[in-house]
């Protein structure tokens, strides 16, 4: 089945670690995005990539960290200097930078 | 802030319509959609309207935009059970703009 797939699905991280979320994508999309979702708000982008090996910072992009090494996968990485990292994070695709963006079931984040 | 608004909660009863609206602010925008939410889960793409489209119609949804005013709305009708959900509503300019989403409630 074609779709985008997040890893995992929870995820718990002590204070000080990093920690890296998963994004793999089947339906040979150029372009992939790393939302945070916090309760109450709306959708915010931390980072996005319209092609391999390039990606630009969104609104909220301090403290986390992509990599865009191949077209079907775009790790996110939360540092230790993100000072507020729990939330829920979603990860979307798109055909190009100006298509349909079809979402993964997301990652829950929690600091303990 | 964010620049697309919506109302943040909706409570209809079961069999009647339900409208959710959504004001955004770049005239630019090339679609605009509208995502459901349900909890835990990842956004679905329920339906998008091109901006030189006035009306898209998909079975029990409606969408309408009003470019002059910038106001999108959803209607869905003979609301069901099945569709309490966050909807979302998001435009798309170089990225994606989303509101902060309407919780609709349907009370049987």
């Amino acid at each position: 089945d074609g779709g985008i797939t997040q890893s995992p699905k929870y995820l718990f991280r002590k204070e000080g670690q990093n920690v890296t979320l998963s994004c793999e994508q089947n339906l040979n999309h150029d372009a992939m995005y790393w939302y945070r979702q916090d309760p109450g708000q709306g959708l915010r982008l931390i980072y996005y990539s319209q092609i391999v090996n390039d990606f630009q910072k969104g609104d909220i992009a301090e403290g986390y960290s992509v990599s865009r090494e191949k077209k079907e996968s775009f790790p996110l990485t939360v540092t230790s200097a993100q000072k507020n990292p729990t939330a829920f994070y979603l990860c979307a695709s798109s055909m190009t930078g100006y298509g349909v963006a079809f979402f993964g079931q997301g990652t829950r984040l929690t600091v303990v | 802030g964010e620049d697309v608004e919506q109302s943040l909660f909706l409570s209809v009863r079961e069999g009647d319509s339900s409208v959710i609206n959504c004001t955004y602010t770049d005239s630019s925008s090339t679609y605009l959609y509208w995502y459901k939410q349900e909890p835990g889960a990842g956004l679905q793409l329920l339906t998008y309207i091109f901006s030189n489209m006035d009306m898209k119609q998909d079975q029990r949804l409606t969408v309408l935009l009003n470019k002059k005013d910038k106001h999108l709305s959803l209607r869905i009708a003979d609301t069901q059970t099945g569709d309490s959900a966050i909807y979302f509503c998001a435009e798309r300019m170089n990225d994606m703009r989303f509101g902060a989403g309407t919780r609709l409630t349907v009370k049987p």
